[in-house]
């Protein structure tokens, strides 16, 4: 079955605790992109991947990493978890042009 | 800021149609409109998707008016598991080759019993 799968679905941790969220995709897309969702804010893109060792930011980047070692992998990195990165995170991947995205089922992020 | 508009909750009997508009007034040529639903805080899922003529899928038929500047995403018979928030996104024409969406804060649809 063609998904977008990310681990884990919940995340509770503490301020300044490093911690990555996976994703991993079986649909051979180029493009990857992470988000973020908060009430009354939609979803804002955080990173994205045009293919392999290509990353670049999206419209808020700060406090994030991530990595695109591989095309089916791209890992969200959280270096020192501050609790303004609590949200919901969704994975996405593509294929080129004005092809649709497909969305991971989110994880869930608290950081006291 | 978002690019289109959407009412923010609509109401709908089940077994109708759905009907769900959107203004996207400073649409560009070459832009597409896309629809989404978020069913409860689960992944975005996509619906459909047009440039100018009208689209038709197994989900739903996208409407979009001859200016372009608005559609209108019909479901045709909607049931209790079509209640979602609905985004209406037009792709970012200045984001090259990122295929960033632009997302609003959509339509919560209520299908009624």
């Amino acid at each position: 079955e063609a998904q977008v799968t990310q681990n884990p679905r919940y995340l509770i941790t503490v301020t300044g605790k490093k911690l990555t969220v996976t994703c991993s995709q079986n649909m051979n897309h180029e493009y990857m992109s992470w988000y973020r969702q908060d009430p009354g804010l939609g979803l804002r893109q955080i990173y994205y991947s045009m293919n392999v060792e290509v990353t670049d930011k999206g419209d808020v980047p700060e406090g994030y990493k991530v990595s695109r070692k591989e095309k089916r992998n791209f890992p969200l990195i959280l270096e020192s978890p501050s609790p303004n990165q609590t949200s919901l995170y969704f994975c996405a991947s593509g294929r080129g042009g004005n092809s649709p995205l497909h969305f991971g089922n989110g994880t869930r992020l608290t950081v006291t | 800021d978002a690019k289109t508009t959407q009412p923010p909750s609509m109401d709908c009997a089940e077994g109708r149609a759905a009907n769900l508009p959107c203004n996207h007034s400073t649409i560009s040529g070459n832009e597409y409109v896309y629809w989404y639903r978020q069913i409860h805080s689960q992944g975005p899922q996509y619906i459909i998707h047009g440039l100018k003529n009208n689209e038709t899928n197994e989900m739903a038929s996208l409407i979009i008016t001859e200016d372009r500047k608005s559609s209108t995403l019909i479901l045709p018979h909607a049931t209790l598991r079509d209640t979602a928030v609905y985004y209406c996104i037009v792709s970012d024409r200045n984001a090259g080759n990122n295929r960033k969406l632009i997302w609003g804060l959509g339509t919560s649809l209520a299908v009624n019993p």
